[in-house]
């Protein structure tokens, strides 16, 4: 038990179907993170969460939307996907946001996405 | 670029010991991760190195040589459920993450 959730595990979307990722966490952390892993690659740093505010956006394309509306809750809405999209994505969260170099992260299981 | 690399693939022995390498090129250094995933599940943090030499946790331990920019990750006395991608992280001079792509360790028996 790593103390960051997420739901649903699995999801499998059309292209033209809206759907939400969901990540929850129980640490007390400020900081929340989406990554998205796909096989053989380095993890993707998609979305920064600072107290609630954003301060990462990696160039991820409209299509994918963060929101947080509070320090412990992280969602990711989906609309008009494509088959491109499929991967696991995974949330993470940290206590600083980064402030100091220890800061570590510590991920949820992730979502296995397919988008057909 | 930034960048991490690792083997992609390796295999070992139960019983046995292994290094697994991480070499980097990144703008500044703050501190390098290694996590461990087991395949469906969430990376683990297993170290955290910011100062060179070699930190030791139980059966595991991790190197590191800021001057090379050189990192690896040794596992003893390997058990089965050793069985796991092994990702190298750098944390770059603006406290970015950089990672790795992987590195998959088969155990055999």
């Amino acid at each position: 038990e790593t103390g960051v959730t997420q739901t649903p595990r699995h999801l499998v979307m059309g292209m033209t179907n809206k759907k939400s990722l969901k990540c929850e966490q129980h640490l007390g952390h400020n900081a929340m993170y989406w990554y998205k892993q796909s096989a053989k690659k380095p993890l993707e740093l998609m979305f920064v969460y600072n107290f609630k505010e954003q301060t990462e956006n990696n160039s991820v394309p409209s299509r994918f939307s963060p929101e947080c509306p509070n320090s412990s809750h992280l969602f990711l809405h989906l609309h008009t996907l494509q088959p491109e999209d499929s991967a696991l994505y995974l949330c993470a969260s940290s206590q600083d946001g980064a402030l100091a170099g220890s800061d570590t992260q510590y991920f949820g299981p992730g979502t296995r996405l397919t988008v057909l | 670029g930034q960048n991490i690399d690792q083997p992609t693939e390796m295999t070992a022995t139960e019983g046995a010991i292994v290094q697994i390498n991480c070499t980097y090129q990144t703008s500044g250094f703050n501190g390098l991760f290694w996590y461990q995933q087991h395949a469906g599940e969430a990376p683990t943090f297993l170290s955290y190195n910011v100062l060179d030499g070699l930190e030791e946790k139980g059966r595991f331990s991790s190197f590191l040589s800021r001057s090379k920019g050189y990192s690896y990750l040794l596992l003893k006395e390997l058990q089965m459920k050793d069985s796991a991608s092994y990702l190298c992280a750098v944390r770059d001079s603006n406290y970015q993450l950089i990672w790795g792509a992987g590195t998959k360790l088969i155990i055999k028996p």
